[in-house]
């Protein structure tokens, strides 16, 4: 079975911490992800990465960055973390042939 | 603009009673339509992808069907272990890399 893991289920900061993300796959998956969903919204892309030390923006990258140093860790970066970043935060990893995304537990983040 | 629309948002069904889930979509071009079901507080769960009009997928009580424009999920005699968010999302024949999700329908099934 395809397992990915997220750091944290629950985190807790301040507004103008650093806070990092962390998301672990085991399948050796070029593709990770990472989306954020709120109420109404649904989930929405923030960044991908389809190899190591490659990236890209999804729809919605202000105020965050992502890291891959290594083909199994993916990491959402929060600069500066403001209140409205407070969301369900989901990370997914698929193969090179693009097809199913599959998801971690997801790390729910409060910003106070 | 491309587009998924999941209809109902929400929707009661006593045990027993069979009912469908709707998603419409609308892209330049479509290589792939994917279910998932998310429970409360957790990630979503993969449960079928569809590739073209007419295919059908299966598992237990659930059955989802593909057309040119919409994708429906079939509930069949459902059961309170059903009770979950169920997302739709579209795979582009460009831009694979990507999803685009619905913002999915609640569903809740009482004993």
């Amino acid at each position: 079975d395809v397992k990915v893991t997220q750091s944290s289920r629950y985190l807790v900061k301040r507004t103008g911490e650093k806070v990092f993300l962390e998301c672990v796959q085991d399948m050796d998956h070029e593709n990770m992800f990472w989306y954020r969903q709120d109420p109404g919204l649904g989930l929405r892309l923030i960044y991908f990465s389809y190899d190591v030390k490659m990236k890209e923006k999804g729809d919605i990258p202000e105020g965050y960055s992502v890291s891959r140093e290594k083909k199994e860790r993916f990491s959402l970066i929060l600069e500066s973390a403001s209140t409205n970043q407070t969301s369900m935060y989901l990370c997914a990893s698929s193969s090179p042939e693009g097809d199913t995304q599959y998801f971690g537990p997801g790390t729910r983040l409060t910003v106070l | 603009e491309d587009q998924v629309t999941q209809s109902p948002e929400a929707l009661r069904l006593q045990e027993g009673e069979s009912s469908s889930l709707n998603c419409s979509y609308t892209v330049s071009g479509l290589r792939g339509l994917f279910w998932y079901r998310q429970d409360p507080g957790k990630g979503p769960e993969f449960l079928f992808t569809l590739y073209s009009a007419g295919e059908e997928k299966e598992k237990e009580r659930l059955k989802a069907t593909l057309t040119k424009k919409e994708s429906f999920l079939h509930i069949t005699a459902p059961k309170p272990e059903d009770s979950a968010t169920y997302l739709c999302a579209v795979q582009r024949s460009y831009n694979t890399d990507k999803l685009i999700f619905g913002t999915g329908t609640r569903l809740q099934v009482f004993p």
